[in-house]
């Protein structure tokens, strides 16, 4: 079945560095989808890339979805303690034939930011 | 607008018992997903259902997981009999569009 891996599983940073997490899938997606969870908290929907090679910015984060659609990035810059959690991706495929079909996740980045 | 509502948040059992846990999707959302988290590792798809419809099921564990969505509106999911590799946390997710879930608070299952 589809797996998505994602490195690294935790990252230290200090505040006002840069972050990135990677995430990679075994098939070609139709979509990615990127999600943060707060500690004690659900996952919160970011964004969602479509396009081959798409690229999409929120403030700091940048989001990149690769050019054969199996690859995807989230980078994000001079990172402030409000961005800890656990960064997940998650792809969909068109196995199912539903566009609203499930997303399988990645493993998650532990993104700790210290002060 | 109301978010995922999910109920119990907490839920400790022993091993055998059954345990229902409950969620309301937003209202008008057809599209409402069971996900698992186990011991902090990835979140995993469970299944899909489109209305009161089942779509996909493939994720399920085992036939002691028994979902239900009453008139396409809230679901239930049921351990019987539980047993200690369910324990978790559960996450219920609706959607209405192609874009991202709008996940629930979660249920934190704990079977000893």
């Amino acid at each position: 079945g589809q797996q998505v891996m994602q490195i690294p599983q935790y990252q230290h940073v200090q505040e006002g560095e840069d972050f990135t997490t990677y995430c990679n899938s075994s098939t070609t997606l139709s979509n990615i989808q990127w999600y943060k969870q707060r500690p004690g908290g659900h996952p919160v929907f970011l964004i969602q890339l479509v396009k081959s090679g798409e690229v999409k910015k929120q403030k700091r984060l940048t989001f990149q979805f690769g050019e054969a659609k199996k690859n995807s990035s989230l980078h994000i810059t001079a990172t402030q303690t409000t961005d800890v959690g656990t960064y997940f991706c998650a792809g969909r495929d068109n196995a199912g034939g539903t566009s609203y079909g499930k997303l399988t996740f990645g493993q998650g980045t532990i993104l700790t930011v210290h002060p | 607008e109301a978010g995922v509502t999910q109920f119990p948040s907490h839920s400790v059992i022993e091993k055998g018992q059954t345990v229902t846990l409950r969620c309301d999707p937003i209202s008008g959302h057809d599209n409402l997903y069971w996900y698992r988290r186990v011991m902090g590792k990835e979140i995993k798809f469970l299944l899909h259902f489109v209305k009161e419809s089942k779509q996909d099921e493939s994720g399920m564990p085992n036939n002691r997981f028994l979902a239900e969505r009453t008139g396409g509106t809230y679901s239930t999911l049921k351990v019987q009999p539980a047993e200690l590799e369910d324990s978790g946390v559960y996450f219920c997710a609706s959607s209405l569009t192609r874009d991202g879930y709008t996940f629930g608070s979660g249920t934190r299952l704990t079977v000893v």
